[in-house]
């Protein structure tokens, strides 16, 4: 199984500042067609999960450019521009690329 | 709008069984993979199951192999997880979301206790 390692964001984080973090894989996302298989989420307290960004760095609908992911075939990053109280919450990554589809453990966003 | 409202948890002793229904509308339902993911209390997120438009293919996590069975029913717009041999480490919210993962339920609580 592929297995995503989550790093941890010195907490917590001024608004206005950037916030970028981490992820790794076991092995690399990249699929034949070149795209890497790789999402992001933010689950704010009390809420189901939300997609930002897929395929690495495309951001979903309606996602603010304040995000972006970024990243090689192993080692990714989800950069947070301008941090607002509204991006607090734990942000995963998950891997697409191959079954069993795996997340990392979480990594929490505080706003100060 | 495109909406995802799941049902059938509760309160479940080890050992026995619950179904889970995921309601889907908004969209056309019969032309989307979907996917259930659990998250114990306090705990992150974790992959159940996927199943594809036509149920052609299907996949499990290893935690879940033998002992949950996802399925659909285009024609109600309905997925299922149909969960048994419960044990307490399967207690968790449970989500559907859709294969892209752009749209989630709000999720339904199992919970497994005697």
């Amino acid at each position: 199984d592929i297995v995503m390692t989550q790093g941890v964001l010195p907490n917590p984080v001024p608004s206005g500042e950037s916030a970028s973090i981490t992820c790794r894989s076991s092995k690399s996302l990249v699929y034949k067609d070149g795209k890497t298989y790789l999402n992001w989420f933010l689950q704010r307290p009390g809420q189901s999960p939300q997609l930002l960004t897929y395929w690495m760095s495309t951001r979903a609908s309606g996602v603010s450019d304040r995000f972006s992911g970024s990243g090689s075939g192993t080692y990714f990053t989800l950069k947070i521009s301008r941090v607002r109280a509204e991006d607090a919450g734990v942000y995963y990554c998950q891997q697409v690329r191959e079954y069993p589809l795996t997340f990392g453990s979480g990594t929490k966003l505080e706003i100060k | 709008e495109v909406q995802l409202v799941e049902s059938g948890g509760g309160l479940v002793q080890p050992g026995r069984s619950l179904k889970l229904s995921c309601l889907a509308s908004g969209f056309t339902f019969s032309n989307y993979g979907m996917n259930w993911i659990r998250q114990a209390p306090g705990k992150g997120l974790e992959w159940v199951a996927s199943i594809s438009s036509s149920s052609s293919y299907i996949y499990y996590a290893d935690t879940v192999k033998g002992r949950f069975t996802i399925s659909r029913d285009n024609a109600k717009n309905t997925l299922y997880l149909q969960m048994t041999s419960l044990r307490s480490e399967d207690t968790a919210l449970y989500y559907c979301a859709s294969d892209t993962y752009r749209f989630w339920g709000q999720g339904v609580m199992v919970t497994v206790s005697s």
